[in-house]
């Protein structure tokens, strides 16, 4: 089975810290994805990575920046934490065009 | 541009009564389509995809959906529902098959009732 985990399930920062959020997936998957979920808003995409060192801005990337250096892990860094980023955030893995697969979420309370 | 949109966010039901949560979609590339969903404090699970072929689809835990290509929706169906499948449901479809690209709808919470 596909394994992709996440390094906190719940993180409390405060606001202007630098807050790094990890992934890793063991399948060797080539895509990897940073979300964040919010009520009534579902799932928006925030960047991802088709590959080490390369990565794309999604519809939401202001306020973030990501980092993949390895091909199993790619991390969210949100360079100054503010309250309206405290969210759900989600990252995912993917064979090139096939499903995703998730991993189990973190919730971020930036206080 | 592709977009989902589900119909319903909230879905009330009598547990063993049916239900379908509906989904469209618009799309310009190959159509691509997902649902996935969330238990409390989880992650996304894939519940069924359809990528080709037979246009009757079906997943995990009883669930099924049709392709409907001329109403562009795929909606998602289960005949008799369980409390445990109390959940949020989202429907996807790709971007992008290079890159694997999705967009998600917003999500649409069944509460089973007993």
């Amino acid at each position: 089975d596909v394994k992709v985990t996440q390094s906190s399930r719940y993180l409390v920062k405060r606001t202007g810290e630098k807050v790094f959020l990890e992934c890793v997936q063991d399948m060797d998957h080539e895509n990897m994805f940073w979300y964040r979920q919010d009520p009534g808003l579902g799932l928006r995409l925030i960047y991802f990575s088709y590959d080490v060192k390369m990565k794309e801005k999604g519809d939401i990337p202001e306020g973030y920046s990501v980092s993949r250096e390895k091909k199993e892990r790619f991390s969210l860094i949100l360079e100054s934490a503010s309250t309206n980023q405290t969210s759900m955030y989600l990252c995912a893995s993917s064979l090139q065009g096939w499903e995703q697969y998730f991993g189990p979420g973190t919730r971020l309370t930036v206080t | 541009a592709q977009s989902v949109t589900q119909l319903d966010s909230q879905v009330p039901v009598f547990e063993e009564a049916p239900v379908e949560l509906r989904c469209n979609y618009s799309s310009s590339v190959s159509v691509y389509l997902f649902w996935y969903v969330q238990y409390p404090n989880q992650g996304l699970q894939l519940l069924l995809k359809y990528l080709s072929g037979s246009t009757l689809v079906k997943g995990i835990n009883g669930f099924e959906a049709e392709f409907n290509k001329s109403q562009t929706s795929f909606h998602l169906r289960k005949p008799s529902v369980h409390i445990s499948d109390t959940a949020e449901y989202f429907c996807a479809v790709i971007v992008s098959s290079n890159t694997g690209k999705l967009i998600f709808g917003q999500g649409t919470t069944l509460q089973v009732k007993p």
